[in-house]
Formats: C-alpha cells, sequence, structure tokens
C-alpha cells in the first residue's frame, strides 16, 4: 500500500488477555518503529527494528510487551496478561533507511483494556 | 537524558493570524527535529524535516526554524485557517540514544476561529 497500515484500528480487551497489534510498514522501508501514545501526550518510543533486526528495545515498558519483525516486513507488537494501564493508542512507523530520513507513521490501534 | 518541551499547550487564535510554535530540548546533540501535526484520531503527519546542519526548513505557509545550540525550534504558521486546527508536536534524534530513539513534546493544540 501507499502508507504505513495497522490493524485492528480498535481492541478492546478483558484485563489479563494477549492481544496482537499488526503493522505493515511502506514497502521497502528498513527502519520501523513503535510508539505509545497516552491520551493528551506526545508518542512515546517503545522499541526499533532495522530490517529483522531489534536493535533498540529500550522504551518497552515490561516484559510483557515484545516485538518482532521476522522477516524485515510486518511487525507484529504483542502484549501478554494485559492491565488496564495497558490502554492507550498503539503507533508505528516506517521510515526508508538511516537516521536522517522522516518517519512515516500509521493511524494507530486504539487498545482499551476492561 | 533528552527531553522536549512544547509551549503552549494550547492556542486559539482568528483565522488569518501568523503564529508561531515552540519546542525546546534539553540535549543538543541531535541528528534532526521534525514536525508533525495530528488529527483527532489520527496518526501523524509529517510537516518538516530539519537535519542538525539545517537552520530552516520552509513548506508552502510553514516554516521551521532551528538553533541547535540553544536547543530550540520554532514553528512559523502563516495566514493561519480553520484547517490548520490540530495538535502540532515536535520529536527530536538523538546522537546520545544511537538515534534510534525519538523523543516527542507533549504537542500545541491548535484551534483556528473562522
Amino acid at each position: 500500500g501507499a502508507g504505513v497500515s495497522q490493524s485492528p484500528r480498535y481492541k478492546v480487551a478483558k484485563r489479563g488477555q494477549d492481544v496482537a497489534l499488526r503493522c505493515d510498514p511502506i514497502s521497502g522501508h528498513v527502519s520501523l518503529f513503535w510508539y505509545q501514545q497516552a491520551l493528551g501526550q506526545g508518542p512515546e518510543f517503545l522499541t526499533y527494528f532495522q530490517n529483522e533486526a531489534q536493535l533498540d528495545k529500550s522504551g518497552l515498558p515490561s516484559d510483557r510487551f515484545f516485538a518482532e519483525r521476522p522477516e524485515g516486513s510486518v511487525s507484529t507488537l504483542k502484549i501478554q496478561r494485559t492491565q488496564q494501564e495497558d490502554s492507550a493508542v498503539y503507533l508505528c512507523a516506517s521510515s526508508p533507511t538511516g537516521v536522517n530520513q522522516p518517519q512515516h507513521f500509521g493511524d494507530g490501534t486504539r487498545l482499551s483494556i476492561l | 537524558k533528552q527531553e522536549v518541551t512544547q509551549i503552549p499547550a494550547a492556542l486559539s487564535v482568528p483565522e488569518g493570524e501568523n503564529l508561531v510554535l515552540n519546542c525546546s530540548f534539553t540535549d543538543s546533540a541531535i541528528y534532526n527535529l521534525q514536525w508533525f501535526r495530528q488529527d483527532p484520531g489520527k496518526g501523524l503527519t509529517s510537516l518538516l524535516l530539519i537535519q542538525s546542519s539545517q537552520r530552516e526548513q520552509t513548506s508552502g505557509r510553514l516554516n521551521a526554524s532551528l538553533d541547535k545550540s540553544s536547543g530550540r525550534s520554532t514553528l512559523y504558521i502563516a495566514a493561519s485557517q480553520p484547517g490548520d486546527s490540530a495538535t502540532y508536536l515536535c520529536a527530536v534524534r538523538s546522537i546520545n540514544t544511537g538515534g534510534f530513539k525519538t523523543i516527542f513534546g507533549a504537542g500545541t493544540r491548535l484551534f483556528v476561529k473562522a
């Protein structure tokens, strides 16, 4: 597709359930980022991939959060044993390569934990 | 640790006014600074990307400046229109975190009255 695609757009889960969020980056983009955005705040960095390599996961808030990009294109962010504080919008972004390229964002997945 | 602050948090102006949004950052060792706009329920749209060696970038009615030594950037919007109403975010890619981690400000919510 022409832009970054995220699915689902909305996800409601009960506390304790596992969820998986998907990101399809722009074709050919090497870099992929995941962010968490709370209401009224700017996005907070979670993790970064260069192709299939996860080069920075310092922003993942706990070991319940796991991200992968096994073939260097589609990425999945998984949250295990969800808690209410995990409720947020999860944004994915991609860029061609290198640090001096603009990031292109998807519309995000709004996650609500009941 | 890099911190990004945006002032004001919210701004309401009549249509046609020129306005300035401010962004400050604490660590001047950056690769670049990017300005985004975010509409409600949507992802981020890239407006301007300024590399650390540049002082300004222009696109249509938008002009962004960068003063790396003082840790400041401004986004100037000329002849504002109701369609400019959105949240504006600045984001910094820091050298000291390998350039992978992007730090965002909390944003300025702009409302342009017709």
